[in-house]
């Protein structure tokens, strides 16, 4: 177990609707990134947040978005949903300073858009 | 392009047996690359992470190897067990620190008895 949570665990929902996915870093880390993995793919980097701040993003449009709270947590909010957004969605946290290299995953939410 | 290519792409063999899987990288500036194992469906595991001076780490019957000359990384996996099915995912962080990582497709291992 990395102490990343993940919620929910599964998702289905309807092309155009909106979802919010919730993230819970390891206690003592300060950065939370995103990443999309389509079914036989390696994960794809959507976006980091740092102390409450986008830090770097990939090739992903507006309407895929996120949030860091003051304690940590993360949100991704994706809107207007497609059909080829279905994937396991990972955060990972990890602590930014010190020259700190590891990054623990959380299990993932499974997201099906019908 | 930063790119991050394993083969080969799935694997089958037997419990017991040693195999070694490998990944070619592009990616520059290159800071460290890591081997993870990703059960279905689940988050991936950090198996190994390595710096461009390390050639080599270990983790158990994990070994992992490095020549940042070639850009070129192997995953060597010594007495197979049945819990070895998974896929295992090279991966390259760019610049220092934790991002941004470029992961490759993965390696399917499947372990039979």
């Amino acid at each position: 177990e990395t102490g990343v949570t993940q919620s929910p665990t599964h998702l289905i929902k309807t092309r155009g609707q909106q979802v919010t996915l919730r993230c819970s870093s390891q206690s003592g880390h300060n950065t939370v990134s995103w990443y999309q993995q389509a079914l036989g793919q390696g994960p794809q980097f959507i976006f980091q947040y740092y102390r409450e701040e986008e830090n770097g993003r990939g090739n992903f449009p507006p309407r895929f978005s996120g949030l860091q709270f003051p304690n940590y947590s993360s949100e991704l909010n994706v809107n207007a949903l497609e059909l080829d957004d279905s994937a396991l969605y990972l955060c990972a946290s990890s602590f930014s300073g010190g020259g700190g290299y590891e990054q623990y995953f959380g299990p993932g939410t499974r997201l099906t858009v019908t | 392009k930063n790119q991050v290519e394993q083969s080969p792409q799935s694997l089958i063999i037997l419990e017991g047996k040693n195999c070694t899987l490998q990944c070619n990288y592009t990616v520059s500036p290159f800071s460290n690359l890591r081997w993870y194992k990703q059960d279905t469906g689940r988050g991936p595991v950090s198996l190994t992470i390595m710096t461009f001076s390390e050639n080599t780490k270990s983790n158990g019957r994990y070994t992992a190897t490095l020549d940042a000359d070639t850009k070129q990384s192997s995953l060597h996996i010594t007495a197979s067990q049945l819990s070895d099915s998974a896929s295992y995912i090279c991966v390259v962080s760019l610049n220092s620190g934790n991002t941004p990582l470029v992961f490759g497709k993965g390696t399917r291992l499947s372990v039979i008895a």
